[in-house]
């Protein structure tokens, strides 16, 4: 079993629709990562959070530190977002700063 | 203010063949990451940086993978010989870090896809 699941492992969606993708993760972490990644390899970082919820724009981001699980949700969705989401998790007693992935959600959203 | 720089983007070399990466990391950030990424899968880490010392390098096949940060800024990655299962892309990514465990919001650069014939 992975240390970090994300699930669905492929989402397609129709433009302006609200969008899920979970991460549950089984080692005890600091903080978690959202990241986005275009084809051609490039990644940014959405979020970091440790607890609660963040917000950027139609971007929302959640973390159960109990229940080990976060989401990224996205509103209003856009062919834009297509791209590939990834979960991170790290900063934990064994991992210290290295970051453990998941294997990513890749998102379509058609027009 | 510039990111992750990294170079060259893309990489065609035949196996056996020497290959070299090259990362500028952005002003101040001390802690440099190399990762390996292959196809459908996440990052996974090679070797962390703290300034010029290699401080997690436990991932990395030293028979074949080498990498240095002389002045704790720029870093280079090497893979000599290069074999067919090290086609992938290689990230650098950098965080302001710390030496104590403390770790922070890593940036990532574009990453070298690496293509081995």
């Amino acid at each position: 079993k992975n240390e970090v699941e994300q699930s669905p492992q492929n989402l397609t969606a129709q433009e302006g629709e609200f969008i899920t993708i979970n991460c549950s993760y089984s080692v005890g972490i600091s903080a978690l990562h959202w990241l986005q990644q275009h084809p051609g390899g490039g990644i940014v970082s959405l979020f970091m959070l440790s607890s609660g919820k963040k917000k950027h724009g139609r971007l929302i981001a959640t973390i159960n530190i109990q229940e080990k699980h976060s989401s990224l949700h996205i509103t209003a969705s856009h062919p834009r977002d297509s791209a590939v989401y990834i979960c991170a998790v790290g900063g934990g007693e064994t991992s210290g700063s290295r970051l453990t992935f998941g294997e990513g959600t890749q998102l379509t959203v058609n027009p | 203010e510039a990111g992750v720089v990294q170079s060259p983007r893309y990489k065609i070399i035949e196996k056996k063949q020497p290959v070299a990466f090259w990362c500028n990391p952005i002003s101040g950030h001390n802690t440099l990451y190399w990762y390996r990424q292959n196809l459908g899968q996440g990052p996974e880490l090679l070797i962390r940086y703290e300034n010029e010392e290699a401080v997690d390098d436990s991932q990395l096949p030293k028979d074949r993978f080498s990498a240095e940060r002389l002045k704790g800024v720029d870093s280079t990655l090497k893979i000599q010989p290069a074999e067919l299962g090290d086609s992938a892309v290689y990230l650098c990514a950098s965080s302001l870090g710390g030496v104590h465990g403390h770790w922070g919001e890593q940036f990532f650069g574009p990453g070298t896809r690496l293509t081995v014939l």
